[in-house]
């Protein structure tokens, strides 16, 4: 069964700094893998979408990288501000049809 | 990618009623929907997965008596909860999935008072 493990559970940082988040996952024959921000209250958004042939996906500040051999993905968020406070959620997918797995995220905090 | 909508965005009702929530994809034949709920600071977990024209499939330690779930066409699932219970209330999600991505619902937050 697969299961994916997000660290830290928390993170506070201040404005400008670049961050890590990690992501790790016990089956590494996976399909994909994603990345989405979650407001409170709110819906997921889908950041990056890494396929299992990939190393890494580039959007703006953000760059996600894959090992899927030794199960790991990395969130790296470059010059952080406070719009960027939210919780990232690591999640992947095993075949087609079948639904994300996700990992219990990453809750960041961007202090001005 | 696919635009899934979900209504209501919240609800709130007495414990012992029904609440019915519904998950549309506009512009995606969705064959497979899947349900999730998601407990304060908690992640989403799967609650089931919705298949158009058959019964869902239901996680272990999910009431499927309790969790009604019809998917009668390509574009609209429904999750009723029956007889809810304020530990019912939670944030329930939807999502859709093609080969390549899973587009996901804005989420209907249910509280049950």
């Amino acid at each position: 069964k697969q299961e994916v493990t997000q660290i830290p559970a928390a993170l506070s940082v201040p404005e400008g700094e670049n961050l890590v988040l990690n992501c790790s996952f016990t089956d590494s024959a996976i399909y994909n893998l994603q990345w989405f921000r979650q407001d409170p209250g709110k819906g997921l958004t889908s950041l990056l979408l890494i396929q299992s042939s990939q190393r890494e996906q580039t959007s703006g500040r953000l760059n996600a990288s894959l090992d899927k051999s030794s199960g790991r993905s990395t969130l790296y968020i470059a010059a952080s501000q406070p719009g960027d406070s939210a919780t990232y959620l690591c999640a992947v997918i095993n075949s087609g049809n079948t639904p994300l797995v996700f990992g219990k995220g990453t809750r960041l905090s961007v202090i001005a | 990618g696919a635009v899934v909508s979900q209504h209501p965005s919240w609800v709130i009702c007495k414990s012992g009623t029904s609440v019915k929530i519904e998950c549309r994809s506009l512009d995606f034949q969705a064959t497979t929907m899947f349900w999730y709920r998601q407990f304060p600071k908690q992640s989403l977990m799967l609650m089931a997965t919705s298949n158009e024209g058959s019964k869902a499939t239901y996680e272990q330690g999910v009431e499927k008596d309790k969790f009604l779930i019809n998917h009668a066409s390509l574009t609209l699932s429904t999750l009723t909860v029956t007889s809810a219970h304020p530990e019912d209330s939670s944030f329930y999600i939807c999502s859709v999935g093609s080969v390549y991505e899973q587009y996901f619902g804005p989420g209907t937050r249910l509280t049950v008072t």
